[in-house]
């Protein structure tokens, strides 16, 4: 069954103590993104990457970190989170960049993050 | 100005009845256009495309006004499991990315 995987799907933390987010596709998608959602403000692209080790900055990167070293795999790094990255976070992927045309992208469930 | 502009709604509506969405984007150089759908709690899931020339999937019409850039979803004969919150989206001319606007509520009530 073609997935996308987000692990925690829930969390609460504190302020400055470091988190992962996975994400894992079993699709052998190349490009793959993470997104924020917040109430009113919708869903804003955080970092986004076409291929292994090629990763580029979204519309809200700041306090965030990525990494692809393998195909299937896409972490979100909180180095040091803060209250405002309290959101809705999803991973999502497509077939490549040429593909995004088409408009489909596949979303995990969603990570939701507290940061006290 | 946001890129992507929905209202918000919510816009609740009687089993049976016809509803339209409008979203507009300020983008003109903008290419493609969908409509995802968001159920609550639940990931964004393709619903359709948007084509200029219109195109139509069952009880759902979509369509694309490119002079005034905006685009609609018309459905048609709501049912309670249409219920959710309809994202709009842009792909922008570089075509790495979709731009999505913040949605917009629907609620059928039987």
């Amino acid at each position: 069954e073609a997935q996308v995987t987000q692990n925690p799907r829930y969390l609460i933390t504190v302020t400055g103590k470091k988190l992962t987010v996975t994400c894992s596709q079993n699709m052998n998608h190349e490009y793959m993104s993470w997104y924020r959602q917040d109430p009113g403000l919708g869903l804003r692209q955080i970092y986004y990457s076409m291929n292994v080790e090629v990763t580029d900055k979204g519309d809200v990167p700041e306090g965030y970190k990525v990494s692809r070293k393998e195909k299937r795999n896409f972490p979100l790094i909180l180095e040091s989170p803060s209250p405002n990255q309290t959101s809705l976070y999803f991973c999502a992927t497509a077939g490549g960049v040429g593909t995004l045309n088409t408009g489909e992208l596949f979303f995990g469930e969603g990570s939701r993050l507290t940061v006290l | 100005r946001k890129e992507v502009e929905q209202d918000p709604g919510p816009f609740n509506v009687p089993e049976g009845a016809t509803v339209a969405f409008n979203c507009t984007y300020s983008n003109s150089a903008s290419q493609s256009f969908f409509w995802y759908r968001q159920d609550c709690r639940k990931e964004p899931k393709l619903l359709m495309s948007v084509y200029s020339s219109g195109n139509e999937d069952g009880r759902f019409t979509a369509q694309l006004n490119r002079a005034s850039q905006y685009i609609s979803l018309l459905i048609r004969d709501s049912k309670l499991s249409d219920s959710a919150t309809y994202l709009c989206v842009v792909n922008r001319r570089n075509g790495n990315k979709l731009v999505f606007g913040a949605g917009t509520i629907l609620r059928v009530k039987s």
